[in-house]
């Protein structure tokens, strides 16, 4: 059974930076794109990102690819989500996922993160 | 970037009833679409992908529809566990983007 279990969310303050981490299992991680979304607290969904299943590449929302890297680490099965300089409109529930040329077709349960002071 | 716009934002409907929810891009996106379901204080799942293709496991009642910049997913015979809010996504090109969402409540 595919699981990813997100973790290191909480609150932050604004301006601090914060990486995420993702553990799969269930499958081959090293054979799969992986993807970051987050879902806003008014439910909006938006794209973070992906990395290649090699870690050799990444996309990124244009918005974010400034202040947000992803990478991986084969050797652990983990995906992970580095976020610097944190702004209150980061607040979301942020989800691992499973990327298969762009159809995600596995979800991790979601991680938190609150941006406030 | 691609713009999603997804219809209506909120839907009733009834047990039995049959429900279609739209999404329309704002380019072609030769059907590189997906449809996912999320109920409340769940992740999502998937639905559909390339526009008409059923995930494993999902009921047949869910198809989905649409070519060029139009799309569509109808549930058929709508049951109780389909009370869910549910999304569409493009990833015809980067980077993917999500439609509004649509909540779809029993009456």
């Amino acid at each position: 059974e595919v699981q990813l279990v997100e973790s290191g969310g909480g609150l932050v303050q604004p301006g601090a930076s914060l990486k995420l981490s993702c553990v799969a299992s269930g499958f081959t991680f090293s054979d799969y794109w992986m993807s970051w979304v987050r879902q806003t607290p008014g439910k909006t969904m938006e794209w973070i990102g992906d990395i290649k299943y090699d870690g050799s590449y990444t996309n990124y929302a244009p918005s974010l690819k400034n202040r947000f890297t992803i990478s991986r680490d084969n050797a652990k099965s983990t995906l992970y989500l580095q976020m610097s300089n944190v702004r209150s409109e980061d607040t979301a529930t942020y989800y691992c996922t499973r990327d298969s040329t762009g159809t995600l077709g596995h979800w991790g349960q979601g991680v938190m993160v609150t941006v406030s002071s | 970037d691609i713009q999603m716009t997804q219809s209506p934002a909120s839907l009733s409907a009834s047990l039995g009833e049959t429900v279609t929810i739209e999404c329309r891009a704002s380019e072609d996106i030769y059907n590189g679409l997906a449809w996912y379901q999320q109920k409340p204080g769940k992740s999502p799942q998937l639905l559909i992908y390339n526009a008409n293709s059923l995930h494993t496991g999902v009921p047949s009642r869910f198809s989905g529809s649409g070519s060029g910049t139009q799309y569509s997913l109808k549930i058929n015979s709508l049951q109780s566990e389909d009370v869910a809010s549910y999304f569409c996504q493009q990833y015809y090109d980067y980077p993917w983007t999500f439609g509004g969402g649509t909540k779809l409540e029993l009456k």
